[in-house]
């Protein structure tokens, strides 16, 4: 089972910072926190990950909270082809495996 | 980085039939993964793909339904088996090649059986 919450849905103007709420609550002391989008029906392409630290890089930044129990993905300047699907993964180890369960995703619509 | 490349990208089938996906990695990569995307829902594993083993399946997902070869450090198949109109989905193969780097994923296989 995915180890994360996230709305379903969001709303945002173009332009303005898109703000993504996740909650991993049940996260472990080992366990990154990853991001990625996926654009109508493509295969998903990874934003951004972090552990404990904030992350950012030439697409969004990461903020995770100092328990690690959520995190919000940044977009700072979104437009309109950042209209997507955007997953919160926890990388998860299970028997020694590596792994991405995801969860149901926030769908976030930029309007003009 | 590392390019999956899938094929087919598309297929429709007959419902009994079975269909072969490929998934080639144009370098080597440590864990190999296989998802499926059903109309309009998330992406549910099915099962990481072990060089030189059997896979091992997520809970739903059996062996005899869903076949899966990896022969090697950049090559994976999964076979769809015996297909009812309900196994009409994507699937997508997903490659790791470290410890601490993100994930790739193909571009899909879009099977519609009929």
């Amino acid at each position: 089972d995915a180890k994360t919450t996230q709305p379903p849905s969001m709303d945002c103007a173009e332009g303005r910072a898109a703000n993504l709420p996740c909650n991993h609550s049940t996260i472990s002391g080992n366990e990154y926190v990853y991001w990625y989008r996926q654009i109508h029906s493509q295969g998903p392409q990874y934003i951004i990950h972090g552990l404990k630290n904030n992350e950012t890089n030439e697409m969004a930044s990461l903020i995770i909270t100092e328990d690690r129990k959520s995190s919000t993905l940044i977009l700072p300047h979104a437009t309109l082809r950042d209209t997507a699907v955007y997953y919160c993964i926890v990388r998860t180890r299970e028997g020694g495996a590596q792994k991405l369960v995801f969860g149901q995703g926030t769908r976030l619509t930029i309007n003009p | 980085s590392a390019v999956i490349s899938q094929k087919p990208s598309r297929d429709i089938c007959q419902r009994g039939t079975s269909l072969t996906i490929q998934c080639q990695v144009d370098s080597q990569v440590t864990m190999m993964f296989w998802y499926r995307q059903q109309p309009g829902q998330s992406l549910t594993l099915i099962a990481t793909a072990n060089q030189g083993s059997e896979a091992t399946y997520e809970s739903g997902f059996v062996i005899d339904k869903f076949p899966i070869s990896r022969p090697n450090l950049t090559f994976s198949t999964l076979t769809v088996s015996n297909m009812s109109p309900e196994d009409s989905s994507i699937y997508l193969c997903s490659a790791l090649t470290g410890q601490h780097t993100e994930a790739f994923f193909g571009q899909g296989t879009r099977l519609t059986v009929v």
